[in-house]
């Protein structure tokens, strides 16, 4: 299986900073490569497919970037409403696997 | 807008079979493109891959679960069903249905709410 390591695994910031989370592979997926939102007691949000494109109503401040083995998932402006715990999930190869999740957290 | 509803008991013995349906609306199970799907979370951790089905019947599954893991499709009810046997309490967790789209069915667009399931005597 490949696996998935995102970093940190909680993170504490201000409404308005920047915030970036980073997803490791294990080995090359290219750039096949989601993220995803998921707030307390709810089924997790597709966000961005194909490591940067974002899914249709997505707001634009989040992005993703990267392709190989190294990805980053960026908020630009943070908001009240993003906070959550974002995965990364890879399907270059079956089984499909996800990151371990990081927390975000307002400060 | 396409919407999925789990259902099923929320109580397991330990050694039985966990079984549960999603109920697709919105959109049909056969109208092709799609794979549908589990997924599950235990209690405050990630999110694990069960498996998925083409409206045709054709599955694939995680092969750590694969010995015991059955999913089946009806499309003339637009349901699909997870089967999970000899479960233990480290089956626990909340069981999410999915729709699965994109380059290699890869993209998890569409979710249930997702229903707890305890394996517990």
């Amino acid at each position: 299986d490949i696996q998935m390591t995102q970093s940190p695994s909680s993170l504490s910031a201000s409404v308005g900073d920047r915030v970036t989370i980073t997803c490791q592979a294990s080995q090359d997926i290219s750039n096949s490569l989601n993220w995803y939102q998921q707030k307390p007691g709810k089924a997790p949000k597709f966000l961005i497919y194909d490591a940067s494109n974002l899914e249709t109503g997505v707001p634009s401040r989040f992005s993703g970037s990267g392709s190989g083995t190294d990805f980053t998932f960026t908020i630009s402006s943070l908001q009240p409403e993003d906070i959550a715990t974002y995965y990364c999930q890879q399907y270059d190869n079956l089984p499909y696997t996800f990151g371990q999740g990081t927390k975000l957290e307002i400060k | 807008q396409v919407q999925l509803q789990e259902s099923g008991p929320g109580l397991v013995k330990p050694s039985q079979t966990l079984s549960l349906t999603c109920s697709v609306s919105g959109g049909s199970i056969s109208s092709g493109d799609y794979y549908w799907g589990w997924i599950r979370q235990p209690p405050g951790t990630g999110l694990e891959w069960i498996g998925y089905i083409y409206s045709s019947g054709s599955t694939d599954y995680n092969p750590s679960l694969k010995s015991r893991v059955t999913i089946s499709v009806d499309t003339s009810r637009n349901q699909f069903s997870v089967r999970l046997s000899s479960v233990t309490a480290a089956d626990t967790a909340v069981f999410y249905c999915a729709r699965f789209r994109g380059y290699s069915y890869g993209w998890i667009d569409y979710w249930g709410q997702g229903t707890l399931v305890t394996v517990s005597s």
